[in-house]
């Protein structure tokens, strides 16, 4: 069974479009994180969400973490082809208070010029 | 500050080699996690160390795979006898403190098993 659950798996849209991934799981975590990824390299760490309904805002980018801390969602405004890549949500879910991260399924977003 | 290295880029064995992958983590960062990306298929957490312990390697296979985090030097993942199946990315993370859970990726190795 997957712990955290991402939808859409895949994405393509044009530049200019606004769009949101959504990361959900039956468990309440601690914090979650959204990770980019492109093809040949490492996860590249985008914002820690800690906070049940917490928002946070990077550039064009918005993070929101649910009140009950089971899901998140990433929201992006006016979707460049520089944000072509695999989205993805992690964290560490409660009570296992563990720091391995359990990562989402992942969403591979592509945005054409 | 230099982020997390890792090496090799690209490992290439054959059947039944060992392979040896490097970490070293960010300065400051006294926690290193390993984790595998098989193809098509997401992030799976592998180990845990700090330096000289292994915290928790819930995720590594019984046999083949082994970690150390030494006092002095890298981090290694090796895993011995290779087979097909272990031909992965193997990527490492560190961290700088205990429940955190923000950890820090590098490039990662990516192990191919002729």
């Amino acid at each position: 069974t997957q712990l955290l659950e991402q939808s859409p798996q895949f994405l393509s849209i044009q530049e200019g479009e606004n769009l949101t991934v959504y990361c959900n799981s039956s468990s309440v975590f601690s914090s979650l994180q959204w990770y980019r990824q492109e093809p040949g390299e490492g996860p590249v760490l985008l914002v820690t969400v800690v906070t049940g309904g917490e928002v946070k805002k990077l550039k064009r980018l918005t993070f929101q973490f649910g009140d009950a801390r089971k899901d998140s969602s990433l929201h992006i405004t006016a979707a460049q082809p520089g944000d072509t890549g695999l989205y993805l949500c992690a964290g560490s879910p409660l009570p296992y208070n563990t720091d391995k991260l359990i990562f989402g399924t992942g969403t591979r977003l592509q945005v054409f010029p | 500050n230099a982020g997390v290295m890792q090496n090799p880029r690209h490992l290439v064995r054959r059947r039944g080699q060992e392979a040896r992958l490097r970490c070293s983590p960010m300065k400051g960062h006294s926690h290193v996690y390993w984790y595998r990306q098989l193809p098509e298929e997401g992030l799976k957490f592998m180990v845990y160390l700090q330096k000289e312990n292994i915290i928790d390697e819930s995720g590594m296979p019984k046999e083949r795979f082994s970690a150390e985090f030494p006092k002095e030097g890298p981090s290694i993942l090796r895993i011995q006898q290779v087979v097909r199946g272990d031909s992965a990315a193997y990527f490492c993370a560190s961290s700088p403190m205990t429940g955190n859970n923000e950890q820090f990726f590098g490039p990662g190795t990516r192990l191919t098993v002729l």
